[in-house]
């Protein structure tokens, strides 16, 4: 089954702890992205990445870093969490950057 | 810049009921337009797309919108709502440029369909 895979679908940390949201694709998509959904704000992109290797800032990057090394994968690292991170988060990829498929998401409290 | 304004935060509808839920964009260049479902708990799910062409287009489940140049919208309409359409709603517009294709999302409409 074609599916954008993110792990842990729930997670409860404490200020500071280093943590890594994995996300993985089996569709061979060419782009990746993060994104995070508030009530009332919609979904803003994070990072995003067109290939390997290949990664940007999207909107609201503060406080998080990504990696792409290879093409199915393309975490999610927050590398001293904080309150105002908790959130919820998607993945999702695309084989053109439109059209995005999306995984089940994650939800992170911060405490 | 790009933007996507969605009005509605809430619609509330009664089962068998047409529904419209409104788009607008912002962006200097030419764009693609597209819509989202999100049911609870889950991930979104492309609805529909606008790439070229036909500017009305339709999904699977009897969703349909049409792109307005003009007025710069995209709204989503179905003549009867179903129970099983109760769900977030999400615009979403995408600049037609060279490089990256930054999709930006609206603040999304909930859809309510009461029996």
């Amino acid at each position: 089954e074609a599916q954008v895979t993110q792990n842990p679908r729930y997670l409860i940390t404490v200020t500071g702890k280093k943590l890594t949201v994995t996300c993985s694709q089996n569709m061979n998509h060419e782009y990746m992205s993060w994104y995070r959904q508030d009530p009332g704000l919609g979904l803003r992109q994070i990072y995003y990445s067109m290939n390997v290797e290949v990664t940007d800032k999207g909107d609201v990057p503060e406080g998080y870093k990504v990696s792409r090394k290879e093409k199915r994968n393309f975490p999610l690292i927050l590398e001293s969490p904080s309150p105002n991170q908790t959130s919820l988060y998607f993945c999702a990829s695309s084989p053109d950057g439109y059209g995005y498929t999306f995984g089940s998401g994650t939800r992170l409290t911060v405490v | 810049a790009q933007s996507v304004t969605q009005l509605d935060s809430q619609v509330p509808v009664f089962e068998e009921a047409p529904v419209e839920l409104r788009c607008n964009y912002s962006s200097s260049v030419s764009v693609y337009l597209f819509w989202y479902v999100q049911y609870p708990n889950q991930g979104l799910q492309l609805l529909l797309k606008y790439l070229s062409g036909s500017t009305l287009v339709e999904s699977i489940n009897g969703f349909e919108a049409e792109f307005n140049k003009s007025q710069t919208s995209f709204h989503l309409r179905k003549p009867s709502v179903h129970i099983s359409d109760t769900a977030e709603y999400f615009c979403a517009v995408s600049d037609i440029s060279g490089g990256y294709q930054k999709v930006t999302f609206g603040t999304g409409t909930k859809l309510q369909v009461i029996p």
